[in-house]
């Protein structure tokens, strides 16, 4: 099965650094998503990582150790529109396959001024 | 390019009854799948249709179904509806559903069952 954990919340300041972590323990992978919601909106899509290493896109980066099980966002200059769920998805293995996506929890952000 | 489209937005059934739910995928998208979020739960995968045929199935009982049509429009189906279904039913369409494919969801059916 899988399992993946996030903080349930995390507070930071405007124009600064966050980095949240998400590990998961999974029988196997093909990959990994994050994506990010804001209250009463769809996910929308941030980030795939299927190799070790970070891919950075903008003011956001992912970065992923599959020997490790472990990956993070990583949001600089933060913004008050940064406010918002973020969720960390894998997908499992070929068996369970195509387009399913398990989420964890999510990590409710909130930049400050 | 119109984005994934959900109808209706808003939903209030009774317990006992049943209720169907749309999803108009991306033009050119074949893949579409369904969540169901709660807040005690997250999102949740129900299942997942390719070309009119479901390829993946989550964890939810058989009160769950769902189809695809020829032009990729998708429908799901709860019925005898229970308390805990109140939840934001969530589609999501790529185009082949591979895993390096990016999904685009829609904005959701919130639906309520009281």
């Amino acid at each position: 099965g899988q399992n993946i954990d996030q903080p349930t919340e995390m507070t930071a300041t405007e124009g600064a650094i966050v980095q949240i972590n998400c590990t998961y323990q999974t029988s196997g992978f093909n990959g990994l998503f994050w994506y990010q919601q804001h209250a009463g909106e769809a996910p929308t899509f941030l980030s795939y990582n299927v190799l070790d290493g970070l891919e950075e896109k903008g003011r956001f980066s992912s970065f992923l150790s599959r020997s490790k099980g472990y990956s993070y966002l990583l949001l600089k200059e933060l913004q008050m529109k940064d406010s918002a769920s973020y969720l960390c998805a894998v997908i499992p293995p070929l068996s369970g396959g195509y387009n399913k996506l398990i989420f964890g929890a999510g990590t409710r952000l909130a930049v400050h001024p | 390019k119109a984005g994934v489209t959900q109808t209706p937005r808003y939903l209030i059934k009774t317990r006992g009854q049943q209720v169907t739910l749309s999803c108009s995928p991306i033009s050119g998208h074949r893949s579409v799948s369904w969540y169901q979020q709660t807040p005690g739960q997250g999102l949740q995968f129900l299942f997942e249709y390719f070309s009119e045929t479901q390829r993946n199935k989550g964890n939810f009982p058989g009160r769950f179904s769902g189809r695809q049509f020829s032009n990729s429009r998708s429908e799901m189906n709860v019925s005898t509806l229970e308390l805990g279904d109140s939840a934001l039913y969530l589609c999501a369409s790529s185009r082949d559903g591979t895993p390096n494919t990016e999904a685009f969801f829609g904005q959701g059916t919130r639906l309520t069952v009281v």
